[in-house]
């Protein structure tokens, strides 16, 4: 059963320390996304990747956020330092190149107190 | 600026009746739609896809219609169920080779 896993699914950290989210995409994908949901702006795009080349990370701030595919089964978005604006929920999702249809992990739910 | 748009945020709708929810773009690149379907606590799963080449696709109780000149889409739902209750999800892309761009979302509420 071939799906997109997150960990962690839940994290609560207190202002100004580092988070790291990882992702493992549906093998044989090689399209990978972040997005971010929260209450005001729905799903928003942070970074995408395509053959674990970065294409788009206009999306994040630039200061404190960073997207990375050390290999082809993981992805990570960190955030350092963290702040309370960055609460929500980050979904990554995977698909293949020319095809739109993205498959969606369960999301964490980040926590900045 | 929000290129794809759904201004309901909800909609209740009792069992068996039909549901509508809308959906509208502004950019006139978009020739490739979808609806997600999104449960508390879970991912969005895909639903249905429309590409601009036609006006209706249709999935068993789900009909997604593209009017291309208003810019315009919508999903139907017909009969609805109390398990379609989610939050729904309109995205688009550019020629299926660019990352989705999606609404804000409509919270449908089927009541038994």
């Amino acid at each position: 059963d071939a799906r997109v896993t997150q960990t962690p699914r839940h994290k609560v950290t207190e202002m100004g320390q580092e988070v790291t989210m990882r992702c493992q995409p549906i093998l044989g994908h090689n399209t990978v996304f972040w997005y971010r949901q929260t209450m005001m702006q729905g799903l928003e795009l942070l970074a995408y990747f395509r053959n674990r080349a970065p294409l788009d990370d206009s999306g994040m701030p630039k200061d404190r956020f960073s997207a990375e595919m050390p290999d082809a089964t993981l992805a990570t978005l960190k955030i350092q330092p963290s702040e309370p604006r960055d609460s929500a929920v980050y979904f990554c999702a995977s698909g293949l190149a020319l095809k739109s249809v993205a498959f969606f992990g369960p999301g964490t739910r980040l926590t900045v107190l | 600026d929000q290129q794809v748009k759904q201004n309901s945020p909800s909609l209740s709708v009792q069992e068996g009746r039909i549901s509508i929810l809308n959906c509208d773009y502004t950019n006139s690149m978009f020739d490739y739609f979808l609806w997600y379907k999104k449960y508390p606590a879970e991912g969005p799963t895909f639903l249905i896809s429309i590409s601009s080449i036609k006006d209706k696709n249709e999935d068993g109780r789900f009909t997604v219609f593209l009017n291309k000149s208003a810019k315009h889409l919508s999903l139907h739902i017909v009969p609805s169920q109390p398990g379609d209750s989610a939050v729904y999800f309109c995205a688009a892309s550019v020629s299926g080779n660019t990352p989705l761009v999606f609404g804000k979302g409509t919270r449908l509420s089927v009541i038994a």
